[in-house]
């Protein structure tokens, strides 16, 4: 099956820098997601992105499906940004989500 | 905005014994899934739902695992005799169309003692 690896597997920031947070896939990508879990442990769906760039506010996403990767990036992070990012991508029916093992980020004041 | 309700969010039960987690989708959704996440670690698949028959389950979805949709808005995952390794988050989530707008419940942190 499908394989998703994401990159740093942690991440410090102050307050106001900006990440990039990345995701690899070993098959084609056809419904690559992004979601937050906050430090509450909810699940937050933050963009379905199988190709090209969506923007909502300081987060953005960009996929590039031929070369079977997606980043998302964080600007002016907030502690609020704190928490785990998750990419996933549906398996080949469409029937289940694979998840990576997720981002950890901590930004601090 | 529509939300996936889980109940309870919270349960520790004893080794051995029956739980029943509960969620309600979202009224229009279609596709039904549970998942489950051990603490530290990412979140895994266990099976997806539609038309009232299983469509897809993991290998952690051995025989002590079921769901059912017993009316037209709640769908149950039940763990028959359950293992200290089931204690995790398992988290409900429906979508109206496959592979892409997922919604998730805010989980159910399951104890087994």
């Amino acid at each position: 099956g499908i394989q998703v690896e994401q990159s740093p597997p942690d991440l410090i920031l102050q307050e106001g820098a900006n990440s990039t947070l990345r995701c690899n896939f070993s098959d084609s990508v056809n419904n690559l997601q992004w979601f937050h879990q906050n430090p509450w442990g909810q699940l937050i769906n933050l963009f379905y992105i199988p190709s090209g760039t969506k923007q909502n506010g300081r987060l953005s996403a960009t996929t590039v499906a031929t070369e079977r990767y997606s980043l998302l990036y964080i600007s002016s992070s907030q502690t609020t940004d704190s928490g785990v990012y998750f990419c996933a991508e549906a398996n080949q029916a469409g029937t289940a989500l694979i998840f990576g093992k997720g981002t950890t980020l901590s930004v601090s004041s | 905005e529509p939300e996936v309700t889980q109940t309870p969010s919270h349960q520790v039960t004893q080794m051995g014994q029956e739980v029943i987690l509960r969620c309600v989708p979202i009224s229009n959704h279609l596709y039904f899934y549970w998942y489950r996440q051990i603490l530290g670690q990412k979140v895994e698949f266990l099976v997806s739902f539609y038309n009232n028959e299983i469509s897809e389950k993991s290998e952690i979805f051995d025989d002590q695992f079921s769901v059912e949709r017993p009316d037209g808005s709640n769908f149950t995952l039940k763990i028959r005799s359950t293992k200290l390794e089931d204690s995790a988050m398992y988290f409900c989530a429906s979508n109206r169309e496959l592979g892409y707008g997922y919604t998730f419940g805010s989980g159910t942190r399951l104890t087994v003692v």
